[in-house]
């Protein structure tokens, strides 16, 4: 399993654009780069997943370089309700019936 | 979309006594379930895997014996913590798995006093 470094933690005002960075230079061909995102006292919530170059859906774009050994998490405009920890996660394909391991994750705080 | 509950969302025990919580996947079937344990302030650790039909795999050092995973059905694995001790106060999360995607529930507040 590929192992993933991010910044521990993040402070944003509200309004502005986040984007939060992963490191994962041991990334295997057939892994694939997921994020979720975890409330206090709640189970994590998917966000995004991408293989490479730019993936985008209604809620955050995930860019990913060409040499695939960081991605990059983007929220628009974030709200206070995004104030979150932020996980960056990487495995195969068939993710889910393989085991993840998280990292720690980034504390995401937006200021008002 | 998929949704994986849990139950009871939060549990308080004696020390000694034993404690079951369930994880379902309500509207899919998944032959694979994770359990994961959360200590405040702390990232998801795996515990085992669960496999339907079969015994569960479980992450090392986490007791085989005290942990019991059955799952005995596509929609349900059960988690039951054994002979509960203090220490074992954590929050207890399952993710059923589905093509790519793992699907978390809500999580389980065990408080053991």
């Amino acid at each position: 399993l590929a192992k993933t470094t991010q910044p521990i933690s993040m402070d944003s005002y509200e309004g502005q654009e986040v984007n939060i960075t992963c490191s994962h230079n041991n990334i295997a061909t057939n892994d694939y780069i997921t994020w979720y995102q975890q409330f206090p006292s709640q189970g994590p919530r998917f966000i995004i997943q991408g293989y490479k170059t730019k993936v985008t859906n209604e809620v955050a774009s995930l860019f990913i370089p060409a040499d695939r050994k960081s991605s990059t998490l983007s929220l628009p405009r974030v709200s206070l309700s995004d104030t979150a920890v932020y996980y960056c996660l990487v495995g195969a394909l068939s993710g889910g019936y393989q085991k993840v391991t998280f990292g720690i994750g980034t504390k995401l705080q937006v200021i008002p | 979309g998929a949704v994986v509950s849990q139950h009871p969302s939060r549990v308080i025990c004696k020390s000694g006594t034993s404690v079951k919580i369930e994880c379902r996947s309500l509207d899919f079937q998944a032959t694979t379930m994770f359990w994961y344990r959360q200590f405040p302030k702390q990232s998801l650790m795996l515990m085992a895997t669960s496999n339907e039909g079969s015994k569960a795999t479980y992450e090392q050092g986490v007791e085989k014996d005290k942990f019991l995973i059955n799952h005995a059905s596509l929609t349900l694995s059960t988690l039951t913590v054994t002979s509960a001790h203090p220490e074992d106060s954590s929050f207890y999360i399952c993710s059923a798995g589905r093509d790519y995607e793992q699907y978390f529930g809500p999580g389980t507040r065990l408080t053991v006093t």
